[in-house]
């Protein structure tokens, strides 16, 4: 049971134009997204979150939608580079509040195009 | 780089071995965790520790032993694994045990194979 998805499994985008990453959810009760980058052999690195509460942060060449209702995220990169080319998860905290347990989503694969 | 640090980067061991991870911080962070990820799958949560109590088996066998000797350190102690047990293990901390606006930060794992 996948509370967390990412539809897509790769992304292929051209050099300064603008990456918008996807993720659904089912539960309405996560109260807490992030997004994370990987590159191969190394940890996730967070790169910028959002409350329930808002529905849009952002943080220099990176923005977090978050449309409750539809129960969906995206992250847009404007201007996209060739180093944002790695993979992308994005991750809700559980419900029940009591700890800060995040699901990751299955992970987008992102190809920035010199 | 990374404010989580990982040993060692690779490990290889034997069903019948005994080993250990590791990971430190000096963030300051009260909550650490030990998460396992398979090729081509998202990061899932082994293990949480609050204030150096662990709060969280996510039904993780017997096998994997958790250990926290104080708030920067963490364990997790390895024993009679089996081959499917194999992946990266990663180990990642926040500053807050409740986690609102408290992402946590990863470490580079470990690549452990078990043979």
């Amino acid at each position: 049971d996948q509370q967390v998805k990412q539809n897509s499994p790769s992304l292929s985008v051209q050099e300064g134009r603008i990456s918008i990453l996807n993720c659904d959810y089912t539960n309405s009760m996560f109260d807490y997204f992030l997004w994370y980058k990987k590159y191969p052999a190394e940890g996730p690195t967070f790169l910028i979150s959002i409350s329930s509460i808002k529905d849009k942060n952002e943080d220099g060449r990176f923005t977090v939608f978050l449309n409750k209702s539809a129960k969906h995220l995206s992250l847009h990169i404007v201007p996209s580079q060739p180093g944002d080319s790695a993979v992308y998860f994005c991750a809700a905290r559980g419900y029940g509040g009591a700890t800060n347990k995040l699901i990751f989503g299955t992970g987008t694969l992102l190809a920035v195009q010199p | 780089d990374t404010e989580v640090t990982q040993t060692p980067k690779h490990l290889v061991m034997g069903m019948t071995n005994k080993k250990s991870l590791k990971c430190e911080q000096h963030m300051g962070h009260r909550a650490m965790y030990w998460y396992k990820q398979k090729a081509k799958k998202p990061p899932e949560l082994m293990f949480v520790y609050s204030y150096e109590k662990l709060s969280i088996n996510e039904s993780v066998p017997s096998r994997f032993s958790p250990e926290c000797p104080n708030s920067s350190l963490l364990n997790l102690h390895l024993h009679a694994l089996q081959p499917e047990d194999s992946a990266l293990y990663l180990c990642a901390s926040s500053q807050d045990p409740l986690g609102y606006n408290s992402p946590l930060h990863f470490g580079n794992g470990t690549r452990l194979t078990v043979t």
